[in-house]
């Protein structure tokens, strides 16, 4: 059965402090892994999506990796509407959700 | 991107009572919808995916009876929650992908609408 596992559980950060988000999956034959942002009380927002290991993608202060077996979330010098809960969904005959990382983002 | 709604945002009912849900596709035709609930701090639980023109695909464990799904044309979905109980209050989103992005439609993201938030009393 695939799995996407998220880590850690809840992250805090000083506005400026780069850090990353993990997402590991086992899938055999994952046929692509997304990340979203979701915001208390709202659905989940579209961020990347990536197919192959190496593959890359950017959007301002964001920027998702992929390996075989991780992918990375890498956010730079956030400020505090960066703050939300990040998820990543990945599989190979259905796509299925991590729990989720909980990112705040202090002044 | 593509746009996704749902209505109503949120809505508190009596126990016994049904409630529909809607899920629309605003600027494009999405042949395949999800149905996703969500308990607080829990991730997204897909429930069933919708096929327009035919019946929807329930997950294992989802009482098919219980949450009917109508996929009537490519750009509206319905849930609804039938004989509502305390124990189904939850947060339920709908999302759709948008096949004229790619000619693979599975590795198409998915757009998810803002949410619903039911409420039995």
């Amino acid at each position: 059965e695939d799995q996407v596992t998220q880590s850690p559980e809840a992250l805090r950060l000083q506005e400026g402090e780069s850090s990353s988000l993990n997402c590991s999956y086992t899938v055999s034959g994952l046929r692509g892994l997304f990340w979203y942002r979701q915001d208390p009380g709202k659905g989940p927002e579209f961020l990347f999506t990536l197919y192959s290991a190496g593959e890359e993608k950017e959007k301002e202060r964001l920027k998702a990796t992929l390996t075989k077996k991780e992918s990375f979330l890498h956010i730079t010098a956030p400020k505090p509407e960066d703050s939300a809960t990040y998820l990543c969904q990945g599989g190979s005959e259905k796509l299925v959700f991590g729990k989720g990382t909980k990112l705040t983002v202090n002044p | 991107g593509a746009v996704v709604s749902q209505h109503p945002s949120w809505v508190i009912c009596k126990s016994g009572t049904s409630v529909k849900i809607e899920c629309r596709s605003l600027d494009f035709q999405a042949t395949t919808m999800f149905w996703y609930r969500q308990f607080p701090k829990q991730s997204l639980m897909l429930m069933a995916t919708s096929n327009e023109g035919s019946k929807a695909t329930y997950e294992q464990g989802v009482e098919k009876d219980k949450f009917l799904i109508n996929h009537a044309s490519l750009t509206l979905s319905t849930l609804t929650v039938t004989s509502a109980h305390p124990e189904d209050s939850s947060f339920y989103i709908c999302s759709a992908r948008d096949p004229s992005t790619s000619g693979r439609a599975f590795r198409n993201e998915q757009f998810f609408g803002p949410g619903t938030r039911l409420t039995v009393l």
